[in-house]
């Protein structure tokens, strides 16, 4: 595709409630990043996938975090019963090959996710 | 661990003037690369300019320029004839190699900047 894509874009869900996040990565590219921005701040690197593998799930900040890409190319995010301090946009970024530090990060748009 | 650090949360600027975004770094690492982005209110992030630690020479784009002091750990962007279409939040990124071996950015808090017709 022409970008990277995120659905849905905006999300409510009541405390308690398991959400999905959907990333579309541009279409061939290997690397594909999960970030979570809070209000106000810079966004904070959740995981890492190279095609299908999860290389690195150091940012996950709870085990209610849940990522997966199993088939190298689209990735879901999930929150299992989510919290009010979940509340915050989730950026989705892809980059063409596997984990170069020159690489260009291409983001989606985000999802904004609400907790009540 | 690695951090980022933008102490102007706001900035504003003439339309056609030149502004300075500032950042510091921390990082006990010799080789990294840093990295302005751009957020526009759309929120979909952009690239504006990269730098690589072992070059000495400061990464210019066209009306977006850098002013590297790796000894200073500094990295500021310089926007010259700022435009409209300028106004967004800047985030300024490191690069960090991690021991699992992949690249994830570390990112400051912005500075939102603000263009005055």
């Amino acid at each position: 595709g022409a970008g990277v894509s995120q659905s849905p874009r905006y999300k409510v869900a009541k405390r308690g409630q398991d959400v999905a996040l959907r990333c579309d990565p541009i279409s061939g590219h290997v690397s594909l990043f999960w970030y979570q921005q809070a209000l106000g701040q810079g966004p904070e690197f959740l995981t890492y996938f190279q095609n299908e593998a999860q290389l690195d799930k150091s940012g996950l900040p709870s085990d209610r975090f849940f990522a997966e890409r199993p088939e190298g190319s689209v990735s879901t995010l999930k929150i299992q019963r989510t919290q009010k301090e979940d509340s915050a946009v989730y950026l989705c970024a892809s980059s063409l090959f596997g984990g170069r530090a020159s690489e260009t990060q291409y983001f989606g748009p985000g999802t904004r996710l609400l907790v009540l | 661990a690695q951090t980022v650090t933008q102490s102007q949360p706001e900035m504003s600027v003439q339309e056609a003037e030149t502004v300075t975004l500032s950042c510091t770094y921390d990082t006990s690492e010799s080789d990294y690369y840093l990295f302005w982005y751009k957020q526009p209110p759309s929120r979909q992030m952009i690239l504006v300019i990269r730098q690589e630690a072992y070059k000495q020479q400061n990464a210019t784009e066209n009306r977006f320029s850098v002013n590297f002091q790796k000894a200073a750990k500094s990295f500021s962007l310089k926007i010259s004839d700022s435009q409209l279409g300028d106004a967004a939040m800047y985030f300024c990124a490191y690069r960090s190699l991690t021991t699992s071996g992949t690249y994830k950015y570390i990112f400051g808090t912005g500075t939102r900047l603000k263009v005055l017709a």
